[in-house]
């Protein structure tokens, strides 16, 4: 079974950092994109950043960009996300998700549950 | 970055109802769309990708259609289960965003 279990949240100062991480099972994690989203309280879903296979390719949503790093360590079969100056704002669950490619055709699926994001003082 | 603007943003039907949702992008996006289905408390699941191509193991009552900038999401006949929030999203181009959600309740 795919099976997708990120780490690693909790309540972080502002202007703290945090260090997230995704370990994944059941299918052969080097061989697929790999991304973040996330979802503050009550709102909806945003997408945060994602890496290509062998981490040469990482793409990053603009609002975050220079805050985040996200990697991977293919022979542990881990994703992982750097945040950095953290704010009010970033306080959020934080999925990791597979990113399926096929001829073009992309999807997301399996999700994490999620780790929770919380900054404040 | 390309705005995903989903309709309605809730709406309230019956068991065995029809629902159907849309979501419109600001710019052709093919058929680079996905649809995602959240329970509260839990990780969103896809249910359709590349507009209509339905997911392993979810139910026929779901379908999507569309192409460019209008697509569909049409629950034929919705069951208990199905009372969710439903969103979708273009990986057509970077940054991938989403519509605002549609929540669905009962009626």
């Amino acid at each position: 079974e795919m099976q997708l279990v990120e780490s690693g949240g909790g309540l972080v100062q502002p202007g703290g950092s945090l260090r997230l991480s995704c370990a994944a099972s059941g299918f052969t994690f080097s061989t697929y994109w790999m991304s973040w989203f996330r979802q503050a309280p009550g709102k909806g879903l945003e997408w945060v950043a994602n890496i290509n296979q062998d981490g040469s390719h990482k793409f990053y949503v603009d609002s975050l960009k220079g805050r985040l790093t996200i990697s991977r360590d293919n022979a542990k079969n881990s994703l992982f996300l750097q945040m950095n100056s953290l704010r009010a704002e970033d306080t959020a669950m934080y999925f990791c998700v597979r990113e399926g490619n096929y001829e073009g055709i992309n999807w997301f699926d399996p999700w994490g549950q999620g780790t929770l994001v919380t900054v404040s003082s | 970055a390309i705005q995903m603007t989903q309709s309605p943003s809730s709406l309230s039907a019956s068991v065995g109802d029809r629902v159907t949702i849309t979501c419109r992008a600001s710019q052709g996006i093919r058929t680079d769309l996905g649809w995602y289905q959240q329970k509260a408390g839990k990780a969103p699941k896809l249910l359709i990708h590349a507009a209509s191509s339905l997911q392993n193991g979810v139910p026929s009552r779901f379908s999507g259609s569309g192409s460019g900038t209008d697509f569909t999401l049409t629950i034929s006949s919705l069951q208990p289960e199905d009372f969710a929030t439903y969103y979708c999203l273009q990986d057509n181009n970077y940054p991938r965003t989403f519509g605002q959600g549609t929540r669905v309740e009962i009626k």
